[in-house]
């Protein structure tokens, strides 16, 4: 099972919208795509599951959307404190249960 | 709030087992909703699914392709934690390690603090 391709890296200034893409087979099958943000040295933390839902607490600034095999996630009115690097996940049904992306780093100019 | 604390050596020698335990806090390793995973992070690899284990009724496992044959994932009710074994460890298998709690196929919810594991004699 490939893993999902992201973009590297997107930037943008403080204020700002960005869209980070997320595209792979297994997106367009199963409603099970979520969304992770991942400080340095800390663990993923889970911003987006089943497609577009936020957990319980966590900004609206962060959405999501999902067009046939690609999957999005925006982030608005951009802060300082959102730059870190983002990852993608589809649920496969198969023994590799999940598939992750490889990763984008976001940057606040 | 759901806590896993992370627990096991940082170095283990080429061709031996990786061992890595799990306490889970604020939920059980038998619940019939959640599946409990383990998974790791390099930076030739990136992140990597290696498998879970769940209760439903009786316990199952999912392995990844990737280290099937060489993984087993298993549940200490009594203690509330589940483990990972990696055999016949190479240099390709350092990565931080990390488990989490999935729910419902709906992705990874808690995480635990991540282990550097080095593969080096």
């Amino acid at each position: 099972q490939s893993a999902l391709t992201q973009p590297a890296s997107v930037s943008g200034s403080p204020g700002q919208s960005i869209t980070i893409s997320c595209t792979g087979i297994s997106i367009s099958t199963y409603n099970r795509v979520s969304w992770y943000q991942q400080h340095p040295g800390e663990a993923p933390k889970l911003v987006i599951y089943d497609d577009t839902k936020r957990p319980s607490g966590f900004s609206y600034r962060f959405s999501a959307s999902k067009s046939g095999n690609t999957a999005s996630l925006t982030i608005s009115g951009l802060q300082a404190e959102d730059e870190a690097d983002y990852y993608c996940c589809s649920y496969t049904g198969g023994d590799t249960v999940y598939v992750l992306g490889t990763g984008t780093k976001v940057t606040v100019l | 709030q759901v806590q896993l604390q992370q627990s096991g050596p940082g170095l283990v020698q080429p061709s031996q087992t990786l061992s890595l335990t799990c306490v889970i806090s604020g939920d059980s390793v038998s619940s019939n909703s959640a599946a409990w995973n383990w998974i790791r992070q390099s930076p030739s690899r990136g992140l990597e699914c290696l498998g879970r284990t769940y209760y439903r009724s009786r316990w199952y496992n999912d392995y990844a392709e990737s280290v099937k044959g060489r993984i087993v994932i298993s549940p200490d009710t009594s203690k509330n934690q589940f483990s990972l074994q990696l055999h016949s460890v190479t240099p390709e298998d350092t990565a931080v390690y990390y488990c989490a709690r999935g729910v419902a196929a709906s992705g990874f919810d808690f995480w635990g603090q991540g282990i550097l594991v080095t593969v080096s004699s």
